[in-house]
């Protein structure tokens, strides 16, 4: 089974700018989560997504936005981007059930550097 | 989520067993523990999780204390490839949303 992927891999913005990042997640699995990991602050959890619902949100500003879609395909978007959002940004998928905690597999990542 | 206390670094000779230690004080009774690692800017790899039974897999096993306030990972024959830094999250189930603290960096030396 091919395992959760993330396009593009590195992007250069500047400030000012918006992007948007893709994530595909394992054949399957319904539920996208999204991470910032910066050298500072670590890995943050972002937002959650569940058959195209927000089911969780993290502690951060509106700027940032995802969505997800009918076929659990999943876009975060930045707009107005700062120089403190250059980090690495990670998407997680999983496959809920209902006893168990599902597990989430991380894909390899989007660097996003602004400058 | 509960908060997990890890030391921050720790190393380990090549062909021994790493022992990672965690303490979760503060878990509650529908809190499973969950071990990542991440190796240098890749995206974290699952190792193994658990409620409150001892759990082996192929790559670890995990012990949890009776009381539930702390667990530990043990790589049984570490190697080089294991250098990473190693995440212990509590988490409510069915949640996607995981914690992640520090984490301790394990150095796996020859």
């Amino acid at each position: 089974k091919a395992g959760v992927t993330q396009t593009p891999r590195y992007l250069i913005k500047t400030r000012g700018q918006q992007v948007t990042l893709s994530c595909s997640p394992i054949s399957g699995h319904r539920s996208v989560s999204w991470y910032q990991q910066t050298p500072g602050q670590g890995l943050q959890f972002l937002f959650e997504y569940f058959s195209e619902t927000q089911r969780n949100k993290g502690n951060f500003p509106g700027r940032f936005s995802g969505r997800q879609f009918s076929n659990s395909r999943s876009e975060m978007n930045v707009s107005t981007l700062e120089l403190g959002d250059s980090a690495l940004y990670l998407c997680a998928s999983s496959f809920p059930k209902n006893q168990n905690p599902d597990t989430q597999y991380f894909g390899p990542g989007t660097r996003l550097t602004v400058l | 989520d509960a908060k997990t206390t890890q030391p921050t670094s720790m190393d380990c000779a090549e062909g021994r067993a790493a022992n990672l230690p965690c303490n979760h004080s503060t878990i509650s009774g529908n809190e499973y523990v969950y071990w990542y690692r991440q190796i240098h800017s890749q995206g974290p790899q699952y190792i193994i999780h658990g409620l409150k039974n001892n759990e082996t897999n192929e790559m670890a096993s995990l012990i949890i204390t009776e009381d539930r306030k702390s667990s530990t990972l043990i790589l049984p024959h570490a190697t080089l490839r294991d250098t990473a830094v190693y995440y212990c999250i509590v988490r409510v189930e069915n949640t996607g949303k995981l914690i992640f603290g520090q984490g301790t960096t394990l150095q796996v030396k020859p």
